[in-house]
């Protein structure tokens, strides 16, 4: 177990819906990261917050978007779903995520989500 | 584009055997390599991680062999034991940047 939760588990809905995937990172991880996982294109990362603020965005779709909260949990939020965002999404977390060094990125169990 | 390339995709070895994935990257400002062990329904998790200083690092039945001239990095599994079978997945990343960068995966199938 690597201490980091996510919720739900698995998500079923429908083409054009909002989802919201939540994430809480280890006791004392600062950075959260979230990263898609599919089959065509294996694991990507999407962005990271650190301390409640954004810090790096990758290949993130604008209908996308996230926050991190004072408790340091964060959301993923998914809108306009399209048959191809189905996917497994991981939430990381490490340590500081600064540019001083490179901390374990410690990973969640994921949340499946598939769009009809 | 595929900053790190893994291979083979699939993998099956006889128990006892060595497991051996190969991972090549471009971007030569990589300074630290780790593999992840993925099992069926739950997430990625640190195996072992190498920086390019050494050429070698071993953790138990996991050994890193790092080739820096020609970038290229691999992940050897001594005595494969079926416990052993899940996706194993080579990454990448700079120090100050954020992003892990993944290789495509490799699914480790030790047969008793």
């Amino acid at each position: 177990d690597s201490g980091v939760t996510q919720t739900p588990k698995h998500l079923i809905t429908a083409t054009g819906q909002r989802v919201t995937l939540r994430c809480s990172p280890r006791s004392g991880d600062l950075s959260v990261y979230w990263y898609q996982q599919s089959l065509d294109q294996g694991l990507q990362f999407l962005i990271q917050y650190y301390n409640g603020e954004e810090r790096a965005k990758g290949n993130i779709l604008e209908r996308f978007s996230a926050q991190q909260f004072p408790d340091l949990h964060s959301e993923l939020n998914l809108s306009s779903l399209e048959l191809g965002d189905s996917a497994l999404y991981f939430c990381a977390s490490s340590v500081t995520g600064t540019s001083q060094r490179t901390d374990t990125q410690y990973f969640g169990p994921g949340t499946r989500l598939t769009v009809l | 584009q595929q900053q790190v390339k893994q291979s083979p995709q699939s993998l099956i070895v006889q128990k006892g055997g060595i497991s051996i994935i190969n991972c090549a990257y471009e971007n030569t400002a990589f300074d630290y390599f780790p593999w992840y062990q993925q099992f069926p329904g739950k997430g990625p998790a640190l195996l072992i991680a190498i920086r390019p200083d050494v050429s070698e690092k071993k953790e138990g039945r996991f050994t890193i062999s790092f080739n820096k001239s020609a970038k290229q990095f691999s992940l050897h599994i001594m005595d494969s034991q079926p416990g052993d079978s899940a996706t194993y997945f080579c990454a990448a990343i700079q120090t100050g940047a954020n992003n892990l960068f993944f290789g495509t995966g490799t699914r480790l199938t030790v047969i008793p």
